[in-house]
């Protein structure tokens, strides 16, 4: 069964308006959590770097006042798109990993977010 | 700055053997991995390699060679199912992290 879970799968909002994404690690506590951006065809992208009672870490070129990140609990991630915009509209993937051990990834679901 | 490399598409037949290669170039490594994903889906994980050699696991094996910055994902009795894009990455060497830097993706397509 899943080891992460992500919600909502799929989200339809106005521009301008804003979305909040949940990711949870099941069964394991994740001090650590990515979140990734993937367009069509392409291949997925680091955000950030999502730090349990920290600030999170973005890339370089990922505004972090409109890709606000809070990673309040060890098991829960959230990614709030604020103001969004057409251009925002993409697959937005968390993932989390054991902290102990390979290191092995585990992807959630993916939330679709489309932007009128 | 990390550089991963991978054919854009590869067309196989059902039943037969496909290698999905991989070359990689960064400042550090901590592993590579290989992960199925369908369209529409989150990817899921099929292989880690973090020695030299090859991993089999089912139908599916993966090599690494460090010194040659190299990998390639082997899947054997090819079926419909296995039409899917196949992502190679690379574990971030920053300490303490664990993200991972992804190639471009290789899309297999299975025929009848």
């Amino acid at each position: 069964g899943a080891v992460v879970s992500q919600h909502p799968s799929w989200v339809i909002c106005k521009s301008g308006t804003s979305v909040k994404i949940e990711c949870r690690s099941l069964d394991f506590q994740a001090t650590t959590m990515f979140w990734y951006r993937q367009f069509p065809k392409q291949s997925l992208m680091l955000m950030a770097t999502s730090n349990e009672g920290s600030k999170a870490t973005y890339e370089q070129g990922v505004e972090k006042d409109k890709f606000l990140i809070n990673h309040a609990s060890l098991t829960l991630s959230t990614l709030t798109v604020t103001s969004a915009h057409p251009e925002d509209s993409s697959f937005y993937i968390c993932s989390a990993s054991f902290d102990r051990g390979a290191g092995e990834l585990f992807f959630g679901e993916g939330s679709r977010l489309t932007v009128l | 700055g990390q550089n991963i490399d991978q054919p854009t598409e590869m067309t196989a037949t059902e039943g037969a053997i496909v290698q999905i290669n991989c070359t990689y170039q960064t400042s550090g490594f901590n592993g590579l991995f290989w992960y199925q994903q369908h369209a529409g889906e989150a990817p899921t994980f099929l292989s880690y390699n973090v020695l030299d050699g090859l991993e089999e696991k089912g139908r599916f094996s993966s090599f690494l060679s460090r010194s040659k910055g190299y990998s390639y994902l082997l899947l054997k009795e090819l079926q419909m199912k296995d039409s899917a894009s196949y992502l190679c990455a690379v574990q971030d060497p920053r300490t303490g992290r664990r993200a991972l830097t992804f190639g471009s993706g290789t899309r297999l397509q299975v025929q009848p």
